[in-house]
């Protein structure tokens, strides 16, 4: 069965500091990566997607993927109070199978 | 990205009743999704809706309670059928384009009473 891990949190971290959301996976077959941001109340968004081993910067954000070790990441530089959310891992072949999503708590 | 509207945005509904939702979206998509939000837990994926075809039902997911129609490439429906207090859940159509990036509807927020 394919499995999704993410700590729940919530994260705490002060504004202006890095946010370091981890996520682990079971399926070596996978070959594509997302990070979700969810408002409380709203649908996910979109906010980063890796396919290849390494680091893809985006603005503020950086997804970091290690398929050898079946691990992706997402930081986020210089965290704002409007970055509190549930970020949530998803991971594909075929089909996507999210984690249950970290909380960022961003506090001013 | 495409647009994706979806509808209703939430309902309060009896028990034993069904309810269908609707998404549309602005431009063909080859692969739309239907996904099931709990409270507090993240999506798990009902089924693929299959445009000409028998949607694909994920295990824990049957057509009889959860039947899906895909008229054409741009729109898709979910009926929650007969439905209970355990039904109460944010559902979600998805689309995916390039590289099998997802994107969302807005998701309709269902209460069984």
């Amino acid at each position: 069965q394919k499995e999704v891990e993410q700590n729940s949190g919530p994260l705490s971290v002060p504004e202006g500091a890095i946010a370091s959301l981890n996520c682990t996976y079971s399926d070596r077959v996978s070959q594509s990566f997302f990070w979700y941001r969810q408002y409380s109340g709203k649908s996910p968004e979109l906010i980063m997607s890796i396919y290849s081993n390494g680091d893809k910067e985006d603005g503020r954000f950086t997804a970091q993927l290690n398929k050898a070790s079946q691990y992706v990441s997402l930081l986020i530089r210089d965290s704002q109070p409007s970055d509190s959310a549930t970020y949530l891992c998803a991971v594909g072949y075929s089909t996507l199978t999210f984690g249950k999503g970290t909380m960022l708590l961003v506090s001013p | 990205s495409a647009v994706i509207s979806q509808k209703p945005s939430r309902d309060i509904c009896q028990r034993g009743t069904s309810l269908t939702i609707q998404c549309q979206v602005d431009s063909q998509v080859t692969m739309m999704f239907w996904y099931r939000q709990q409270p507090g837990q993240s999506l798990t994926l009902i089924a693929t809706a299959n445009q000409g075809s028998e949607a694909t039902y994920e295990s824990g997911f049957v057509i009889d309670k959860f039947p899906i129609s895909r008229p054409n490439l741009t729109f898709s429906t979910l009926t929650v059928s007969n439905m209970s207090p355990e039904d109460s859940s944010i559902y979600l159509c998805s689309v995916e384009q390039l590289n099998t990036e997802a994107f969302f509807g807005q998701g309709t927020r269902l209460t069984v009473v």
